[in-house]
């Protein structure tokens, strides 16, 4: 079974450019996550959806990031236009909602650097 | 003060030694607690889950938690330089919905 797949892996951009990331979570995943991970520090969530429902944005900077996923699958992360504190990784994650124990599964996250 | 506390080492010990990790918090709310492993350059896996207090072991892993003292460890037996990596613990009050992740602890094996 294929895990969670995101691209790109690695992006380098200016600052005030758009970027994009990608996500598809593990089939049948009603419940998937966009995490920030700085240097050294651990994940922090962005926003949680339920099926094509955003059901926990509150951390997600709305002024310059945004998010979808049409028809409940794929999902993309949208910086416009990025900064240089905007330089992580960007991690994506599912979970089935029913016997929920907690466990995550990530993907391996789209690196940006904003020079 | 974050809600969950880890210290970030970096944490370097022989090949066979026993490693200790811990997290401290400050949410009673917490009710699941998880630790996961993350390579270099590579996202997080979950090690171990346990629900409420009590002690969980998974062949050479052993998690504890004391939510009394709201400190939650893990053990590494005959610790091997594969499990060089960093540990993330991972607490919340609802599963996967609110994780809320520690800092991390960056562990190296030495052969």
């Amino acid at each position: 079974e294929a895990g969670v797949v995101q691209s790109p892996r690695y992006k380098i951009i200016e600052k005030k450019q758009p970027v994009a990331f990608w996500c598809n979570p593990i089939s049948g995943h009603n419940t998937l996550y966009w995490y920030l991970q700085n240097l050294g520090q651990g994940p922090e969530l962005l926003i949680r959806y339920e099926n094509e429902e955003a059901v926990d944005d509150s951390q997600l900077p709305k002024d310059r990031f945004s998010a979808e996923r049409l028809k409940g699958v794929d999902s993309t992360l949208k910086i416009q236009p990025a900064e240089l504190g905007d330089s992580a990784v960007y991690l994506c994650a599912s979970s089935l909602v029913r016997g929920n124990t907690g466990e995550l599964f990530f993907g391996e996250g789209s690196r940006l650097t904003v020079l | 003060q974050k809600e969950v506390e880890q210290d970030p080492g970096p944490l370097s010990v022989p090949e066979g030694a026993i490693v200790s990790l811990n997290c401290t918090y400050s949410n009673s709310a917490f009710q699941y607690f998880m630790w996961y492993r993350q390579y270099s350059r590579k996202g997080p896996e979950l090690l171990m889950y346990t629900y409420s207090s009590g002690n969980k072991e998974d062949g050479r892993f052993t998690a504890q938690v004391d939510k009394s003292s709201k400190y939650i460890s893990l053990f590494i037996r005959d610790s091997q330089p594969s499990d060089s990596a960093t540990y993330l613990c991972a607490m919340s009050p609802q599963g996967a919905q609110k994780l809320v992740f520690g800092q991390g602890t960056r562990l190296t094996i030495n052969p």
